[in-house]
């Protein structure tokens, strides 16, 4: 079946600590897009590539980093420097065209020991 | 970072009754609106996207429309059930360089209870 598959779903960092996030998709879809989601707040918009090894900062960047290296890939690092990382992850893809409709992942949930 | 507003923030209805939801945004610069249903423990799911001013989609129960040169489009559901129970958002679709690949401006969301 096509789809986005993000892993894990819940994931644990410690004080310190870099962690990676997956996010894969075989919709064959040109851009992908990283959302952080917190309590009473919308999606907020991280980082987001329309090409291979090309990606633009969002809105909240400071603290995450990715990678661009495979079209069905973009992986996302919440780093040390991230202070408040715990929330919910969305992953997205979208084809090219207006009225292309976005296509989100079932989420990862990260959490601070 | 554009603006886009979603009323009302909550909304609470009855089995049966019909309601509409409201989402502004910059009318400058358009290119696309999309509507989104996010229900609890599962991922955000496409209910349609809009491009051109006056356009009006419907999906079963649900319709919306869509004014670009006032800047809102509103989200019908007629005889509201349970299961539509759920958060609607809104997004406004960007360009980046010239490509219809760019970031959408989400707004926060319009948080839908429906009661039996």
């Amino acid at each position: 079946d096509g789809g986005i598959t993000q892993s894990p779903k819940y994931l644990f960092r410690k004080e310190g600590q870099n962690v990676t996030l997956s996010c894969e998709q075989n919709l064959n879809h040109d851009a992908m897009y990283w959302y952080r989601q917190d309590p009473g707040q919308g999606l907020r918009l991280i980082y987001y590539s329309q090409i291979v090894n090309d990606f633009q900062k969002g809105d909240i960047a400071e603290g995450y980093s990715v990678s661009r290296e495979k079209k069905e890939s973009f992986p996302l690092t919440v780093t040390s420097a991230q202070k408040n990382p715990t929330a919910f992850y969305l992953c997205a893809s979208r084809a090219g065209g207006l009225g292309e409709t976005q296509y989100f992942g079932p989420g990862t949930r990260l959490l601070v020991l | 970072i554009l603006n886009v507003e979603q009323s009302p923030q909550s909304l609470h209805v009855q089995e049966g009754d019909s309601t509409n939801f409201t989402c502004s945004f910059p009318s400058s610069n358009f290119y696309a609106l999309h509507w989104y249903r996010w229900e609890t423990a599962k991922s955000p799911e496409a209910l349609f996207v809009m491009t051109l001013n006056g356009d009006e989609k419907k999906k079963g129960r649900i319709s919306a429309t869509l004014n670009t040169k006032e800047g809102y489009s509103y989200l019908y559901i007629k005889g509201s059930q349970p299961e539509d129970s759920a958060t609607y958002l809104c997004a406004l679709g960007g360009s980046y360089r010239g490509s219809t690949l760019g970031r959408l401006y989400f707004g926060r969301g319009t948080q839908l209870t429906v009661w039996p």
